[in-house]
């Protein structure tokens, strides 16, 4: 079974301020896709990344990076210099490469952020 | 614009009753799903489509029913053998099953008189 926890159920920061979140995911898959998805107040998730477990390499998109540790099953994502526009509830998620359809996606239970002025 | 449109955006059931929600999409996309978001949880799903004129169920379909009669349309039933039916229902779809990217509507919040 799969399994993803985000265990910040709610986090406050002020504009301009460093943030991560953090999701740790059990799998018993050796290969498998993690993502980080945005729910803005408006309701629709917004997909920001997806990463491959065979390629631990970090990656940067703008004020945006992501920290992949397969060695502590960790996938935890980074804002930094935070905006008021950042706030939203970031969900992560991990499928099974194998899964032939998004059937096989797990949610975490998403960590709210708001970024205060 | 492409998108997913959900409708409505907020509804009431009374008991005892069914109610359908909308979900439209112009993207052309083959796959179609349904999830429910509940208060603190992440999102469950009831059902998908992978192609038209068939569909599967997800982990907690008792008491929802679908229909894809149209590539476009993938509208979900809440019955009222759902108990607990109070929750925000995401509609997503996908080009194909086996693409990982999901669109998703702005959803629907689904409230019990």
């Amino acid at each position: 079974a799969q399994k993803v926890t985000q265990a910040q159920t709610e986090i406050s920061v002020v504009e301009k301020e460093d943030v991560t979140l953090d999701c740790v995911y059990e799998t018993r898959d050796t290969t498998y896709y993690l993502f980080w998805y945005k729910q803005p107040p408006s309701g629709e998730l917004v997909f920001l990344i997806r990463r491959n477990s065979f390629d631990e390499q970090n990656e940067i998109s703008g004020r945006y990076s992501w920290n992949f540790q397969k060695s502590t099953s960790s996938f935890n994502f980074t804002i930094t210099a935070s905006q008021v526009v950042d706030s939203a509830v970031y969900f992560c998620a991990l499928r099974r490469i194998s899964s032939g359809s998004a059937r096989q996606l797990t949610f975490g239970s998403g960590t709210q952020l708001t970024v205060l002025p | 614009d492409g998108g997913i449109t959900q409708s409505p955006k907020y509804l009431f059931r009374k008991e005892g009753q069914n109610v359908t929600l909308s979900c439209e999409q112009n993207l052309n996309h083959d796959a179609m799903y349904w999830y429910r978001q509940d208060p603190g949880q992440g999102l469950r799903l009831i059902y998908y489509s992978q192609i038209v004129n068939d569909f599967q169920k997800g982990d907690i379909a008792e008491g929802y029913s679908v229909s894809r009669e149209k590539k476009e349309s993938f509208p979900l039933t809440v019955t009222s053998a759902q108990k607990n039916p109070t929750a925000f229902y995401l509609c997503a779809s996908s080009r194909a099953a086996t693409n990982e990217k999901l669109f998703f509507g702005s959803g629907t919040q689904l409230s019990v008189l």
